[in-house]
């Protein structure tokens, strides 16, 4: 079955510590994604890639670090230097080459930083 | 500034019943526009999108949205909801020419028996 998937589904970690949140689709699509969500704001754009090698700041990018080595992968490295990083973070992706602007996305991985 | 807008945050609505939830946004252009679902705990699903064409679309689940321009609207639909629908919904926004989605703040729904 095509689609995204992200590991592990709950990750604890001390404050301080780096951690890195993995994403995976097998969808081919060119395009991948980080949201931040935490209750009553939506998502947040954290960082996106639109190819292999390259990536953009989204609008809550300090703090956090990706990179796009494969087209199939998007990992994302939340720093110590996110202040408030306990969130609920989704990964997505979408094939904009072909017109299709909507975005698929993966379960999500909720991070708990004490 | 560009933006979407849900004035609902929560909504409860009995099982059978019709549902509406709003959703406005402020772009120049007519953007591309999403509704997605999230079940607790879990990633988004995609109900519909509407790109051009006929305002009234069909999506997953027995859902529909009309797009109104005049009204800078896109409002979700259902006619009879199921328990199963209790969820929270967002409405995205990418504006034309852009594939980047902005998302309202959500709003939850509740299913009462």
């Amino acid at each position: 079955d095509g689609g995204i998937t992200q590991s592990p589904k709950y990750l604890f970690r001390k404050e301080g510590q780096n951690v890195t949140l993995s994403c995976e689709q097998n969808l081919n699509h060119d395009a991948m994604y980080w949201y931040r969500q935490d209750p009553g704001q939506g998502l947040r754009l954290i960082y996106y890639s639109q190819i292999v090698n390259d990536f953009q700041k989204g609008d809550i990018a300090e703090g956090y670090s990706v990179s796009r080595e494969k087209k199939e992968s998007f990992p994302l490295t939340v720093t110590s230097a996110q202040k408030n990083p306990t969130a609920f973070y989704l990964c997505a992706s979408s094939d904009p080459g072909q017109g299709r602007v909507e975005q698929y996305f993966g379960p999500g991985t909720r991070l708990t930083v004490t | 500034a560009q933006s979407v807008t849900q004035p609902d945050i929560h909504i409860t609505v009995s099982e059978g019943a019709s549902l509406e939830l709003r959703c406005n946004y402020s772009y120049g252009a007519t953007p591309y526009l999403f509704w997605y679902v999230q079940s607790p705990g879990q990633g988004l699903q995609l109900l519909l999108k509407y790109f051009s064409g006929d305002t009234l679309v069909q999506g997953i689940k027995g859902f529909e949205a009309e797009f109104k321009r005049s009204q800078s609207s896109f409002n979700l639909r259902k006619p009879s909801v199921h328990w199963s629908d209790a969820a929270e919904y967002f409405c995205a926004v990418a504006p034309g020419g852009d594939y980047k989605l902005s998302f309202g703040a959500g709003t939850t729904v509740t299913v009462r028996a």
